[in-house]
């Protein structure tokens, strides 16, 4: 089993939907929690780290529920420059971060 | 500032030529990372180096050498490439700071081996 699992998509939506993802991990002793972004053929971008309590950037809500051990990013009024991949990762312990292997979003108009 | 930078971005080799990937970072970070990204399987961790001085395995070490040259540059070797050894390579670097660990990201190296 993965240690991070996602659904790969793509998520065709278009411009103004709203659109969540969701992420589960395997490990209970998991620490931190984030989601990231790529481009396509570019490098990961951090978008924002998750907090048990949830925790919001303008159109991205993040959320996590430890017991379930799952992760979801909602992003509302989606824009085409949106259109990425998004990488759920989380950090076992010290440095080391885990990764899914992504969600694909494209945002058409 | 640069951020992390690493050469080269495009590479072909032969099976069992070696070369060496280079990663440097300008942000004064302990922590640097090499990672390899391949088609549906996201990042994996090859080898990692907490602060300079140290290196640790990650998760596919095998078939990859790494030096932490200083606390600026960290680099990848691959002895003698395999067609399996085809894939995006990245590295990063963090710094641990209120218990966020973000990890700041090069541009990847794009490496086919035929």
């Amino acid at each position: 089993r993965k240690e991070v699992e996602q659904d790969p998509g793509p998520f065709n939506v278009p411009e103004g939907a709203t659109v969540a993802f969701n992420c589960t991990y395997s490990n209970s002793a998991s620490q931190s929690f984030f989601w990231y972004r790529q481009d396509c053929r570019k490098e990961p971008k951090l978008l924002m780290s998750v907090y048990s309590s949830g925790n919001e950037d303008g159109r991205f809500t993040a959320q996590l529920n430890r017991a379930s051990q799952y992760i979801s990013l909602l992003i509302r009024d989606s824009k085409l420059s949106d259109s990425a991949t998004y990488l759920c990762v989380v950090t076992l312990y010290g440095n080391k971060l885990v990764f899914g292997a992504g969600t694909i979003l494209r945002v058409k108009s | 500032n640069a951020g992390v930078t690493q050469t080269p971005k495009f590479q072909v080799l032969k099976t069992g030529q070696s070369m060496t990937l280079q990663c440097a970072q300008d942000m004064n970070h302990n922590s640097m990372y090499w990672y390899r990204q391949d088609p549906g399987m996201g990042l994996r961790l090859i080898y990692y180096s907490a602060s300079e001085g140290t290196t640790d395995k990650g998760e596919v070490p095998n078939g990859y050498n790494v030096s932490r040259l200083n606390k600026r540059e960290f680099s990848l070797r691959l002895e003698s490439a395999a067609p399996s050894q085809t894939s995006v390579y990245f590295c990063a670097s963090s710094e641990l700071s209120g218990g966020l660990n973000e990890q700041f990201f090069g541009p990847g190296t794009r490496l086919t081996v035929l």
